[in-house]
Parts: structure tokens; sequence; C-alpha cells
């Protein structure tokens, strides 16, 4: 079956200490999205991806990069993670940007906690 | 600023129906969705409106007005996995979705 998958399902790092997450999926959607979602709040749309086009929300901090090296891949890293980073990650793909019928399909997300 | 407006948590009973609110404030209008999650998990696909009206789905229907900025979800026929929150978002003049905080329900035997 076509999905998005999510790599790992939790994850466990320290104050500080760098960590990569990872989404695949096999749809061959055009768009890729990161958001980040805590508890009892709406996601929060961090990246997205048009193809290799990449586009930066303007409230996303600076220690959160991503990197898309082909059309199913998508990393999201987190270069010192504080403990406000605690959340869920969220990778949701779509076919296109700009069509109001293009629905986001997500990914099981990816639980971070930071001791 | 863009706005989505949800109650917070609704609770009701197993077999009965109900109906989820949701306006919204945004910049443009490029559709409606709704989306269910359940605790711990990721938001699954339940619905897209974008002409004013009734969509019928199963046990789920989602109405959509854009003059009132206004949309609802109803459920009918609850049953216990029903239990989880939903989430209403709208996509702007950017087609940029903007999320609601989402309705926790609650459903009781």
């Amino acid at each position: 079956d076509a999905m998005v998958i999510q790599n790992p399902r939790y994850q466990v790092t320290q104050f500080g200490k760098p960590v990569t997450l990872s989404c695949s999926q096999t749809l061959n959607h055009n768009v890729m999205y990161w958001y980040q979602q805590k508890s009892s709040q709406a996601p929060k749309l961090l990246f997205h991806y048009y193809d290799k086009d990449f586009n930066n929300e303007a409230d996303t901090p600076d220690n959160f990069q991503s990197r898309r090296p082909n059309t199913s891949f998508c990393f999201l890293d987190i270069r010192s993670p504080g403990l406000g980073d605690a959340a869920m990650y969220l990778c949701a793909t779509s076919r296109s940007p700009g069509q109001g019928a293009d629905t986001q399909y997500f990914g099981p997300g990816t639980r971070l906690t930071v001791l | 600023g863009q706005n989505i407006d949800q109650p917070t948590e609704m609770t009701a009973t197993e077999g009965a129906i109900v109906q989820i609110n949701c306006t919204y404030q945004t910049s443009g209008f490029n559709g409606l969705f709704w989306y269910q999650q359940h605790a711990g998990e990721a938001p699954t696909f339940l619905s897209y409106n974008v002409l004013d009206g009734l969509e019928e789905k199963g046990r789920f229907s989602s109405f959509l007005s854009r003059s009132k900025g206004y949309s609802y979800l109803l459920l009918k026929e609850l049953q216990m996995k029903d239990s989880a929150s939903y989430l209403c978002a709208v996509m702007d003049s950017n087609y940029q979705l903007i999320w609601g905080a989402g309705t926790k329900l609650i459903i009781k035997p």
C-alpha cells in the first residue's frame, strides 16, 4: 500500500544533542511537509518542499533544518534540542501545493522526548 | 490575523449524533478539511468542502457556509472508536493550511 513512513516512532534525546527524524513516501507526491504538534494544540508547519524547492516558515527557529535528497525522502534535523522541542513531529505529503482539493496525507509521527 | 475556532471538548453517548462546529477567519479560502486524530497518532483525512452545502460520507457528513465562515462535522450512530480529536483546517489564498486546535470528542457508553 502507498504510504507515508516515519522513523523512528519514538525518539529520546538529551538536551543539546542533535537528532534527525526521517520520513519517506511511496505516494510519489511532489510536496512534503514537516509539522510540530504539541499536546492539545494545532499542528504547526515548520517547512515544506515542492519537489526540491524549499520553503521555510517565517517563525521556524534556526535550530530546525530540513533536507530532501530525493522525491521519496525528507529529513528533519534538530541541531540543539531544548526541552521546549519535545513534541510529536508529523510528516505529510500532497500531490501539489496550489490546488484546493490537494489533501495532505500524514505519516504516523515521531514522538520526541528531550531529557 | 487568521483564526480557526472549535470547541475544546465535547461529550456524547454511544449510538447518538454529535455536531462539531468550526468557524474561521482566513486570508482567502480554498477549501476546508476535517481530520480525525486519535490520541498519540497522526491526523487522518475525513472530508473536504469547497462549495456551500452538505457532503455525506457514510456516518460522517460535513457542511460548509462560506458566507458565514462556518462549517460543521456531523457524526451519526456514534461508536466508541469515534473517541478522538477532530481538527478543522482551512486552505487560505496562499494554499497554506490553517489549523484549528481540535475538538476532543469523548464517547460514553
